[in-house]
């Protein structure tokens, strides 16, 4: 069974720039999560989707950051622009149905400068 | 907002010794798991503990759940080098589904 796709691994962008995250969940996957981790940190939820609902996006900066899930299947997380504190790793997962484990993806490594 | 707390912050062990890390979180919970992240890579997923059930064990690991308590504890048995990592407790809050994680614990295990 293929894993949560993430792509890039990597991204160095100068602030105020603005940065694309993509996530490829595990197929019939209905719940998709990101977690923005910060070096030395556990990781903090951003968004939630069930299928191509929003459940939660209450810790998402909505100033600065967008989430969408077309179709239900893949998402992409979008920055713009960006600040220095955005530095971080972002972490896609997805699980179903409810109450069972999350699956997570590598993760996208974010470089601020 | 952190849901969950992991104690110790740190710990350093040899190879061979048990590890035990605990977590402390805040609200009423469906179920908490344990997940192990390597240095740059994802969580990996350990095990999962339901809100009803108090002792889990998955091969060399045993989790228990006190509810009364808010916290919960892993136990790694006979530890190895490669288990060195750190070590996230997750909850879902009752009635949400979402899991927020906690601080980490930093496994080292010396061979």
């Amino acid at each position: 069974e293929a894993g949560v796709a993430q792509s890039p691994r990597y991204k160095i962008i100068e602030k105020r720039q603005s940065v694309a995250f993509w996530c490829n969940p595990i197929s019939g996957h209905a719940t998709l999560y990101w977690y923005q981790q910060i070096l030395g940190q556990g990781p903090k939820l951003l968004i939630q989707f069930q299928n191509n609902g929003v459940v939660d996006d209450s810790q998402l900066p909505k100033d600065r950051f967008s989430a969408e899930r077309l179709k239900g299947v893949d998402s992409t997380l979008k920055i713009q622009p960006a600040k220095l504190e955005d530095s971080a790793v972002y972490l896609c997962a997805s699980s179903t149905p409810w109450d069972t484990e999350a699956f997570f993806g590598q993760g996208t490594r974010l470089t601020v400068v | 907002s952190q849901q969950g707390e992991e104690d110790p912050q740190a710990l350093s062990i040899q190879e061979g010794e048990n590890a035990t890390m605990n977590c402390s979180y805040k609200t009423s919970i469906n179920n908490l798991q344990w997940y192990r992240q390597n240095s740059g890579r994802g969580l990996v997923h350990l095990i999962l503990i339901r809100s009803n059930e108090r002792e889990k064990h998955s091969g060399r690991l045993r989790v228990t759940l006190d509810t009364s308590k808010k916290s919960s504890s892993l136990l790694i048995t006979a530890s190895r080098a490669a288990d060195t990592a750190s070590y996230f407790c997750a909850t879902d809050k009752t009635g949400t589904y979402k899991y927020i994680f906690g601080t980490g614990t930093r496994l080292k295990v010396l061979a």
